[in-house]
């Protein structure tokens, strides 16, 4: 079965310090990767997306992810948290293999960013 | 550019009335995704339409659950005669016309169904 997992339902990190919020995935034939950050009663929004090429991927915010095929994981990172940066974070994969185009999520992490 | 557009935000519905929620896209934008986020849980696919047409809805439920995307006006999540356990806040997201399934998704704020 394809799946997406965030194996930490919650992250601590203190103001300044960096950050990193886990995602492994299960899929057939090659994954389309994507973050999405959601705040309280908002939808979500887009971060960065992985398609093809560099496995390190630069997108809003100051985010990036590294897409690992080995380990098939795709960890997003920040050197330098903030505390508006707390907020309930998706990981998502598009399969590559006899998809439409509907994603599947991971159960999301919530980071959590002290003063 | 106006982004993903949901009515309402809030839906209030009793046990075997009628929900419907509209999803206008991103302009430009042609395929359209709904998903359905439960309780302390990540989101779920129900369905992707394009212009009048269904293209997969592998996530939709078998019964009560309809959806369209007409040539003219919004897109439209019916849920007939509703339960309990459809309370949830349903997503819509909008991709630009092509492949699909390397666009990027943009979504909507939500609309929160609760069903008393």
């Amino acid at each position: 079965a394809q799946s997406v997992a965030q194996p930490e339902d919650q992250v601590n990190v203190a103001e300044g310090n960096p950050l990193t919020v886990k995602c492994t995935y299960s899929v057939s034939g090659n994954p389309y990767l994507f973050w999405y950050v959601q705040y309280p009663n908002r939808g979500l929004q887009f971060l960065l997306k992985y398609i093809t090429g560099d496995n390190l991927v630069k997108g809003s915010y100051g985010f990036e992810a590294e897409f690992n095929k080995s380990q098939t994981s795709f960890h997003l990172k920040k050197p330098s948290a903030l505390v508006s940066d707390s907020a309930l974070y998706f990981c998502a994969v598009s399969p590559g293999s006899g998809n439409t185009g509907k994603l599947i999520f991971g159960q999301g992490t919530t980071l959590q960013v002290k003063p | 550019n106006a982004g993903v557009m949901q009515n309402p935000r809030h839906l209030v519905r009793r046990r075997g009335q009628e929900a419907r929620l509209r999803c206008s896209p991103m302009k430009g934008h042609s395929h359209v995704y709904w998903y359905r986020q439960l309780p302390e849980e990540g989101l779920k696919f129900m369905v992707y339409l394009q212009k009048e047409n269904i293209i997969d809805e592998s996530g939709m439920p078998k019964e009560r659950f309809s959806a369209e995307f007409p040539k003219e006006g919004p897109s439209i999540l019916r849920i007939q005669q509703v339960v309990r356990g459809d309370s949830a806040a349903y997503f819509c997201a909008s991709s630009p016309p092509g492949t699909g399934i390397t666009d990027t998704q943009y979504f909507g704020p939500g609309t929160r169904l609760t069903v008393l």
